[in-house]
C-alpha cells in the first residue's frame, strides 16, 4: 500500500494568512494526487485534482503542485470559511490511500 | 446535477452483516469512466476508503477488509450496494458514498451526506 503523511497535523493561522500543507507519499505516484476539504459533520469537498488543477467549484485561492513523492496544497489568502480539516488522496493505485488529514485552526 | 444519498441501519449488533444503499442521480454507472466508491470516517479519525465499483463491473477492495466486503450495482435503478459481514464495534464509523471521474486517475469528485453507523450490542 502506499503510506500518504501529511504535515503539519494541525496549524492555527489568521485571515488573510498564506498557509502551505505538505503531503508526501511513500513511493512514486506521478501527479495522481487529490486535495479535499472537510468541516465538521460534512462530506468531503473535492479542491484539487491531479496534484495542480483546479476542481470547478473550489476558489481559486487555492492551488496544489508536486510530482512524484511530495506535494503542497497553498492557500493564497485564508478566508474565514477556509477553517477546515485537508485531506491529501493518492489513486495511482489501489488500495486508495488517504493522508491522516490536517486540522487548520483559526489563531 | 450529480447527487448521491446514503442509506441504512443506524445500529448493528457485532456479528451482523451490514448492507448500505447508496442510490445516485445525474450520472450512468455504464459510463465510461465513471466508478462509485464508498468511504469511511470513524469518530475524530481519517478518512479510509473501502471499496470501488466501476463501469465496467470491476470492483477493488481494500485488501485489509476484502473477505468481508462485497459490492455490486444496479444499474437500472442506479444504486450500488456495500455489503459489511462481521460487524465489529471498531467498524463504527461514517459511511459515504461517492462517484468517481477519471482524469489523470480516479478521484471522488461528488460525495453523498454520508449515514452513521454504531456497532454495539
Amino acid at each position: 500500500d502506499i503510506q500518504m503523511t501529511q504535515s503539519p497535523s494541525s496549524l492555527s493561522a489568521s485571515v488573510g494568512d498564506r498557509v502551505t500543507i505538505t503531503c508526501r507519499a511513500s513511493r512514486d505516484i506521478n501527479t495522481f494526487l487529490i486535495w479535499y476539504q472537510q468541516k465538521p459533520g460534512r462530506a468531503p469537498k473535492l479542491l484539487i485534482y491531479a496534484a495542480s488543477s483546479l476542481h470547478g467549484g473550489a476558489p481559486s485561492r487555492f492551488s496544489g503542485s508536486g510530482s512524484g513523492t511530495d506535494f503542497t496544497l497553498t492557500i493564497s489568502s485564508l478566508q474565514p470559511e477556509d477553517f477546515a480539516t485537508y485531506y491529501c488522496q493518492q489513486s495511482s493505485s489501489t488500495p486508495i490511500t488517504f493522508g491522516q488529514g490536517t486540522r487548520l485552526e483559526i489563531k | 446535477q450529480i447527487t448521491l444519498k446514503e442509506s441504512g441501519p443506524p445500529l448493528v449488533k457485532p456479528t451482523q452483516t451490514l448492507t448500505l444503499t447508496c442510490t445516485f442521480s445525474g450520472f450512468s454507472l455504464s459510463t465510461s469512466g465513471v466508478a462509485v466508491g464508498w468511504i469511511r470516517q470513524p469518530p475524530g479519525k481519517a478518512l479510509e476508503w473501502l471499496a470501488s465499483i466501476y463501469w465496467d463491473d470491476d470492483t477493488r477492495y481494500i485488501p485489509s477488509l476484502k473477505s468481508r466486503l462485497t459490492i455490486t450495482k444496479d444499474t437500472s435503478k442506479n444504486q450500488v450496494v456495500l455489503t459489511i459481514t462481521n460487524m465489529d464495534p471498531a467498524d463504527t464509523a461514517t459511511y459515504f458514498c461517492a462517484h468517481q471521474r477519471f482524469s489523470s486517475g480516479y478521484y471522488f469528485d461528488f460525495w453523498g451526506q454520508g449515514t452513521p453507523v454504531t456497532v454495539s450490542s
